[in-house]
Formats: C-alpha cells, sequence, structure tokens
C-alpha cells in the first residue's frame, strides 16, 4: 500500500517567518501535486512536479520533487496570514490504479 | 477556466430524506471524480467516471449512488444516509484518468445528516 506522510502535522508561526514541509514515501510516484485548501472549501491545486530532482517556484513557495520521485518538499519564504491553510501532497501512483495517493496534510497558521 | 462548481454549498438532510449532489466542469475534462472528506482529514477516493462510465467504486455503501448525464456533470444521489456520512463532498475532474492529469477539485458540498 502506497502511503505519503507529511511533516509536520500542524505549524503555527508568526508572519515572516520561513518554512518548510515535507512529504515522505518509500513509494515511487511519477508525479505529486501539492495543494492548498481552506476550511469548508475544496482543495486548490497550487503545482504539479513530474521529474526527479524538479524544483517549480511560484512566489514566495519553493516546491522540489526528490531525485528518486519518493518524495517532496514545500518551503515558503516569509510567510503570510493569506498562506494559512491545509496544505495537502497528492502522488500519482507510477502504474495500474489511477487513484491520487493523498498525504496525511499540514495544517499551517501564520500568525499576524 | 480550470473551474468545477458544485451546488448545494450546503445541505441538511434526515436519514429518510433523498437528495442529490451535483457538479458541474466545462474544461473538456473526460475524467470525473466524487470524493469524501472528513474534517482533519484528506480526502478520500469514492467514485471515478471515464467518458461517462464508472470505472472506479471504491466499496461505497449503496445509499450513494451516482451518476454521469453527460461529459460536463456529475451527480451524486443520497438515501437513506447516516449521521456518519455527514462530510464535505468534493467532486474533482480531470482531462483524463491516469496520471500525467491533473485533478481540479470543486469548492465542495457541506453534508450534514441529522
Amino acid at each position: 500500500t502506497q502511503l505519503l506522510e507529511q511533516s509536520p502535522q500542524f505549524l503555527s508561526i508568526q508572519e515572516g517567518e520561513n518554512l518548510t514541509v515535507y512529504c515522505n514515501s518509500s513509494s515511487v510516484f511519477s508525479s505529486l501535486q501539492w495543494y492548498r485548501q481552506e476550511p469548508g472549501e475544496g482543495p486548490v491545486l497550487l503545482v504539479t512536479v513530474v521529474t526527479g530532482g524538479e524544483v517549480k517556484k511560484l512566489k514566495r513557495l519553493t516546491f522540489q520533487f526528490g531525485d528518486a520521485r519518493k518524495d517532496s518538499s514545500l518551503h515558503i519564504t516569509a510567510a503570510q496570514p493569506g498562506d494559512t491553510g491545509l496544505y495537502l501532497c497528492a502522488g500519482a501512483p507510477t502504474s495500474g490504479t489511477y487513484k491520487y495517493i493523498f498525504g496525511t496534510g499540514t495544517r499551517l497558521k501564520v500568525l499576524a | 477556466d480550470t473551474e468545477v462548481t458544485q451546488t448545494p454549498k450546503h445541505l441538511v438532510m434526515g436519514m429518510t430524506n433523498k437528495k442529490s449532489l451535483k457538479c458541474e466542469q466545462h474544461m473538456g475534462h473526460r475524467a470525473m471524480y466524487w470524493y469524501k472528506q472528513k474534517a482533519k482529514k484528506p480526502p478520500e477516493l469514492m467514485f471515478v467516471y471515464s467518458y461517462e462510465k464508472l470505472s472506479i467504486n471504491e466499496s461505497v455503501p449503496s445509499r450513494f449512488s451516482p451518476e454521469c448525464p453527460n461529459s460536463s456533470l456529475l451527480n451524486l444521489h443520497l438515501h437513506a444516509l447516516q449521521p456518519e456520512d455527514s462530510a464535505l463532498y468534493l467532486c474533482a475532474s480531470s482531462q483524463e484518468t491516469g496520471s500525467a492529469y491533473e485533478q481540479y477539485f470543486g469548492p465542495g458540498t457541506r453534508l450534514t445528516v441529522t
């Protein structure tokens, strides 16, 4: 069974601080998506990483896919209150089922 | 445009009621999904439709009945639900099924079963 563990589970930081969220698995994924979800809303796709070692930037957010395509990280620089939300990684299996494997989630709160 | 719409936004229903959730996308996507999300948990896949045909049912109880009337619409018919079915129900779509295609989610329907 493929699992995606995210760490930390919860994070409360002050505005302006930097943070990194990790998404780890023992399985290989063909691609990995990162989503942000606000309470009572659906997940919003932030980025998709496909190639091992790939780095993508989205304003203050930097996403990296591990060389072996088993893990990923999300780094936020100078966090803002608007970054508050649930961050979910979701891995697409390499073969067979096309059922996304969702990570356990990281709940981020940025205090003004 | 990467918008998936869902109605209603909120739904309260009794255990003997019949109701339906609706989902619509106009991105030309041929794969559509229903997910269930409990509080503070990641979404759990319920059903997958590919080219308007049901391709995955994740052992969902028969009180949930999906329907895909056309390539843009996806319904979830609800009947005789239990209080533990209260959750956020999310619809998603992708260009096709398969790991190469990103899923886009709707805003969800918050369902409360009383």
